[in-house]
């Protein structure tokens, strides 16, 4: 039972352009999401996260936006740049104080294009 | 700064054998978690530590074990080991203070054959 699912396995973009990559949840008790990124050899590295009490956030290049009734959530990078070819992984977790427990997707791989 | 370092990184073992799996965690952290994460998979959590006691599990057998040591490094245990614990096993170390503490090392992998 898939809790997090990242439908697209890899995705391509041109250089300069927007990278769109999606994430479903099913677990209604979900209320803190979070991307990572992840380059081969090295561990998965924190980007950007949202709570369940906002729609959109934002950092630089990276906008994470969440749709708390359709339970999906979308990470933008704008423009991508090639320096962003990895694999993104979308987490969630139920809140509840220290809860540090992440629950996974199986990651997209964005391949950014020169 | 030193961030989350693991060891060791690559290893090989036989089928039915024990392997240990240590994780310093980044300076100031004091709760750590395992995850496995399998060729093509997202990591799963398999427990966290936190003030030497195992806080919480996902769903893995007896066969996996841990202990956290007052220094906060962590070590993760698998007995018997099976083909299908090949994997990448990753250490995550946090603080209670937010969030984005959760850093990750670069894993251990470990092969089963």
């Amino acid at each position: 039972d898939q809790q997090v699912k990242q439908n697209s396995p890899s995705l391509s973009v041109q250089e300069g352009r927007i990278s769109i990559l999606n994430c479903d949840y099913t677990n209604s008790m979900f209320d803190y999401f979070l991307w990572y990124k992840k380059y081969p050899a090295e561990g998965p590295t924190f980007l950007i996260s949202i709570s369940s009490i906002k729609d959109k956030n934002e950092d630089g290049r990276f906008t994470v936006f969440l749709n708390k009734s359709a339970k999906h959530l979308s990470l933008h990078i704008v423009p991508s740049q090639p320096g962003d070819s990895a694999v993104y992984f979308c987490a969630a977790s139920s809140s509840g104080g220290s809860n540090y427990k992440l629950t996974f997707g199986k990651g997209t791989l964005l391949t950014v294009n020169p | 700064d030193a961030g989350v370092t693991q060891s060791p990184t690559h290893l090989i073992k036989t089928r039915g054998q024990q392997v240990t799996l240590r994780c310093s965690p980044k300076s100031g952290h004091d709760t750590v978690s395992w995850y496995q994460q399998a060729l093509g998979q997202g990591p799963q959590f398999i427990f966290q530590y936190y003030e030497e006691e195992e806080r919480q599990r996902g769903n893995f057998p007896d066969r996996f074990s841990g202990h956290q040591f007052p220094n906060y490094s962590s070590e993760l245990n698998v007995n018997a080991l099976l083909l299908g614990d090949s994997a990448l096993y990753l250490c995550a170390s946090s603080s209670r203070s937010g969030w984005n503490t959760i850093y990750f090392g670069e894993g251990s992998w470990l092969t089963v054959v």
